[in-house]
């Protein structure tokens, strides 16, 4: 049972465009939710983070929405340069009732590719 | 580099074999963390340790184990290796309330 979904294998933009990835999940239980990048060769690096009190996290070009009553969580970058081709990953946690027992589950991945 | 270190980078091996995996967290992490990740897979969670005791258990097969040693180094071992085994094998560290840190992962390639 897969609890956290990205639908979208793949997304293709133009530079200077907005990106969109999408993610939902079915857990109620999930209230942290992160958003991972990764190259080709590397490890995921944390890219931004929302907890379930809030509807919407900024930071740069990159924004997080979360809408809690669908489920769903979406990233948006803007503008998208080709330096943001990746693969993106959105993860969640049950934060608060983590502790050191904090686990992340991830979903599939969505390949973002920003062409010039 | 995001202090969190992984060896070997590449392994080949046959099947039956046995491997161990590696992994140094970040200097003051003491939570260490192993995912797997196949084709067209996501990032499958295995195992947990904090300060060298198991912490959580995902989608570990029996024949894989982990440890984490009092230097808070941590290794994963798999065993009677499969083809399906083949995959990218990440660790991540932990401290407080912070979010993971991955290092770079081990390829596994069962021949």
């Amino acid at each position: 049972d897969q609890q956290v979904k990205q639908n979208s294998p793949s997304l293709s933009v133009q530079e200077g465009r907005i990106s969109i990835l999408n993610c939902d999940y079915t857990n109620s239980m999930f209230d942290y939710f992160l958003w991972y990048k990764k190259y080709p060769a590397e490890g995921p690096t944390f890219l931004i983070s929302i907890s379930s009190i809030k509807d919407k996290n900024e930071d740069g070009r990159f924004t997080v929405f979360l809408n809690k009553s669908a489920k769903h969580l979406s990233l948006h970058i803007v503008p998208s340069q080709p330096g943001d081709s990746a693969v993106y990953f959105c993860a969640a946690s049950g934060f608060n009732s983590g502790g050191s027992n904090y686990k992340l589950t991830f979903g599939k991945g969505t390949l973002l590719t920003v062409n010039p | 580099d995001s202090g969190v270190t992984q060896t070997p980078k590449h392994l080949i091996t046959a099947t039956g074999q046995r491997v161990t995996l590696r992994c140094s967290p970040r200097s003051g992490d003491l939570s260490v963390y192993w995912y797997q990740q196949s084709l067209d897979q996501g990032l499958q969670f295995l195992i947990q340790y904090y300060n060298g005791e198991e912490r959580a258990k995902g989608n570990i097969l029996e024949r894989f184990s982990a440890q984490q040693f009092p230097d808070l180094h941590s290794e994963l071992n798999l065993s009677s290796l499969e083809l399906g085994d083949s995959a990218l094998y990440f660790c991540a560290s932990r401290q407080g309330s912070s979010g993971y840190t991955f290092g770079s992962g081990t390829r596994l390639t069962v021949v």
